[in-house]
């Protein structure tokens, strides 16, 4: 079974901070990994994934995230916050053999302080 | 190429109707997923079709259904409303292969139920 756990529903950074957001899985078999990005009234959209190739991947808007199997971790980070970036970000998890079943954690909105 | 569309946007169902909600996936997905977000609980899975036939599902009462079409466009029903079904329902298309990490999402039908 996937689970995934994002910690801090909300995050407040000033713009040009550091962006953090946490993410910790579970997984019996080895996993898939993401991250999508929500905008008021939008639907998802995909900002990285982890798929067992770099353990450091990069995605858009200057996102990237580290795939950490010893601390089952897959925390998604940005040097340096725009405005833009406020939003609600998902972690999820799937399993290679089940389709596209994914399991997302419970989100995290960002908050950016001009 | 035009994006998922869900119809309809948004809705107001009373206790114990029924209410079919529609997805068109991009043009050449094959697999269609549906999500429940509600706030604090994420997004949660209900299903996925791929080539008309129901290849994944969530823990949702039978209350909850679908079906995809030979076109690829995807319906879901729910029977029987309660209050707690008031949630924004995604849909997701993905070309269909096993776990591509690519799932497009639509906007959201919203439904609320009085």
């Amino acid at each position: 079974a996937q689970s995934v756990t994002q910690l801090g529903s909300h995050v407040s950074v000033s713009e040009g901070a550091l962006v953090l957001l946490r993410c910790n899985y579970s997984s019996s078999v080895p996993p898939y990994l993401f991250w999508y990005v929500q905008y008021p009234n939008q639907g998802l959209q995909l900002l990285l994934k982890y798929t067992s190739a770099a353990t450091l991947v990069k995605g858009i808007n200057g996102f990237e995230a580290e795939f950490k199997k010893s601390e089952t971790s897959f925390h998604l980070t940005k040097p340096s916050a725009h405005m833009s970036d406020a939003a609600e970000y998902f972690c999820a998890v799937s399993a290679p053999s089940t389709g596209n079943q994914f399991y997302f954690g419970t989100g995290t909105s960002l908050t950016v302080i001009p | 190429k035009a994006g998922v569309t869900q119809t309809p946007r948004y809705l107001i169902k009373t206790r114990g109707q029924q209410v079919t909600l529609s997805c068109s996936p991009i043009s050449g997905h094959r697999s269609v997923s549906w999500y429940q977000q509600t706030p604090g609980q994420g997004l949660q899975f209900l299903f996925e079709y791929f080539s008309e036939t129901q290849r994944n599902k969530g823990n949702f009462p039978g209350r909850f259904s679908g079906r995809q079409f030979s076109n690829s466009r995807s319906e879901m029903n729910v029977s029987t409303l309660e209050l707690g079904d008031s949630a924004l329902y995604l849909c997701a298309s993905s070309l269909g292969q096993m776990n591509t990490g690519e799932l497009f999402f639509g906007e959201g039908s919203r439904l609320t139920v009085l």
